[in-house]
């Protein structure tokens, strides 16, 4: 079984400030692990992803992420918050070998002037 | 560009009476997916489809039903909705290869409202 733990809610940052959503995941299986970002009525948009290869992950937007194995997380920071990063964000585990996604119970980053 | 496209946006229905989600796409992904989205909460899978296999989630309340006769198109199918069926309906695409898969393309999403 598989299961991502996202351990803030809700962040609020000010802008120009750095931002970390903290996410922390189980799995049996070497897992692809993601981050999508959602906009107030909007689908996901796939932020980033692990599948393996570096275990720091660059992503759009300035985002990035460290796939850490020994404390089986998956952080994702940005430098410096812009207004337009306001949104929800999902860690998502893909085990590699099925279907379905786990995901994440999201955080909500709002974002001061 | 490529893309996953739902339709409507914005759907209202009765209490009871039978609606149709819609949903194409364009990137000739051979897995699809619908994700039931509630306010403030993950989204829940209901099914997928793997190519032409039909794969219902335990959980999938038999009111919930999908349909898709190509690779491009899926449907989801609401009988009888519900008060509680009220959210936003998510279909997202993925490539699934050999013990490998592609990230999911979701759309727009369609908000259902039941009165």
């Amino acid at each position: 079984a598989q299961s991502v733990t996202q351990l803030d809610s809700h962040v609020s940052v000010s802008e120009g400030t750095p931002v970390l959503l903290r996410c922390n995941y189980s799995s049996s299986y070497s897992p692809s692990l993601f981050w999508y970002v959602q906009h107030p009525n909007k689908g996901l948009q796939l932020l980033l992803k692990y599948t393996s290869a570096a275990t720091l992950v660059k992503g759009i937007n300035g985002f990035e992420a460290e796939f850490k194995k020994s404390e089986t997380s998956f952080h994702l920071t940005k430098p410096s918050a812009h207004m337009s990063d306001a949104a929800e964000y999902f860690c998502v585990v893909h085990k590699a070998a099925g279907n379905k996604l786990t995901f994440g119970g999201g955080t909500r980053v709002l974002v001061k002037p | 560009d490529a893309m996953v496209i739902q339709n409507p946006r914005y759907q209202v229905t009765q209490f009871g009476k039978p609606v149709t989600l819609s949903c194409s796409q364009t990137l000739n992904h051979n897995v699809m997916y619908w994700y039931q989205q509630k306010s403030s909460q993950a989204p829940k899978l209901l099914f997928h489809y793997y190519d032409k296999d039909f794969n219902n989630e335990a959980d999938t309340p038999d009111n919930f039903q999908s349909r898709r006769p190509n690779t491009s198109f899926c449907f989801l199918d609401i009988r009888s909705p519900g008060l509680g069926d009220a959210a936003m309906y998510l279909c997202a695409t993925s490539r699934k290869g050999q013990g490998n898969n592609s990230p999911l393309h979701f759309g727009n999403g369609t908000r259902l409202t039941v009165t």
